[in-house]
């Protein structure tokens, strides 16, 4: 399919590693962040979400970190594997407006 | 529930060829949103809808168009089909704000070029 990966940043980990992925958002006042995961041809997919009011959110093998004081978003994924293979993004939203503002994306290439 | 479902999966058009994708959603979301994705970018929102009968742009409106006559459906349209416009389109519905969350569900996607 077509790839939605070319000229995106791309981080390669071995299967079994710990993955970080970043993400700088640009609205100061953004109070909601999800990150979504897009394998190859197919649509985003949730993968977990974090309030403002909260600097951490755990969810099954993944963790985001939010810093509101650098506006700073982290996804960590636990004991990589190759089915995590695809593009993360992340998306900021504020409360009371019905949009999201996605961000260009990260490539997660897993190797067995 | 089937989710967010949308067609055709592909489609090539002619320059200045018109179209209609198709969108709907089996959730009883309020809320439901075009985007289109070029190749190595982000998501750019063309178009949302709030509820049925009420539409308003984003941040690529031009050469599109829009209608919500039912909480399901939200098609959009391309009257005069340019070669810009060859993208992948996805559409994505949501809970309203007073449900408590944002997040948005989205199709698998229309792969639209134009010639």
């Amino acid at each position: 399919g077509e790839s939605v990966g070319l000229h995106l940043p791309t981080l390669s980990v071995q299967e079994g590693d710990n993955s970080i992925i970043n993400c700088a958002y640009s609205n100061s006042a953004s109070d909601y962040f999800i990150w979504y995961k897009q394998e190859s041809g197919k649509g985003p997919q949730f993968i977990i979400d974090i309030r403002s009011n909260m600097d951490k959110r755990q969810g099954q093998r993944v963790t985001v970190l939010l810093n509101k004081t650098v506006k700073h978003l982290s996804l960590q994924i636990a004991a990589t594997q190759p089915g995590d293979s695809a593009v993360y993004f992340c998306a900021e939203s504020l409360t009371g407006y019905s949009t999201l503002t996605f961000g260009k994306g990260t490539m997660l290439l897993v190797s067995p | 529930n089937a989710g967010v479902t949308q067609t055709p999966k592909f489609r090539i058009l002619k320059i200045g060829q018109s179209m209609t994708l198709q969108c709907t959603q089996d959730m009883n979301h309020n809320y439901m949103y075009w985007y289109r994705q070029d190749p190595g970018m982000g998501l750019k929102l063309i178009y949302y809808s709030v509820g049925a009968g009420i539409t308003d742009k984003g941040e690529v409106p031009n050469g599109y168009n829009v209608s919500r006559s039912t909480t399901e459906d939200f098609p959009l349209r391309l009257e005069l089909a340019a070669p810009s416009q060859t993208s992948v389109y996805f559409c994505a519905s949501s809970y309203s704000v007073f449900k408590g969350t944002d997040t948005q569900y989205f199709g698998p996607g229309t792969r639209l070029t134009v010639l």
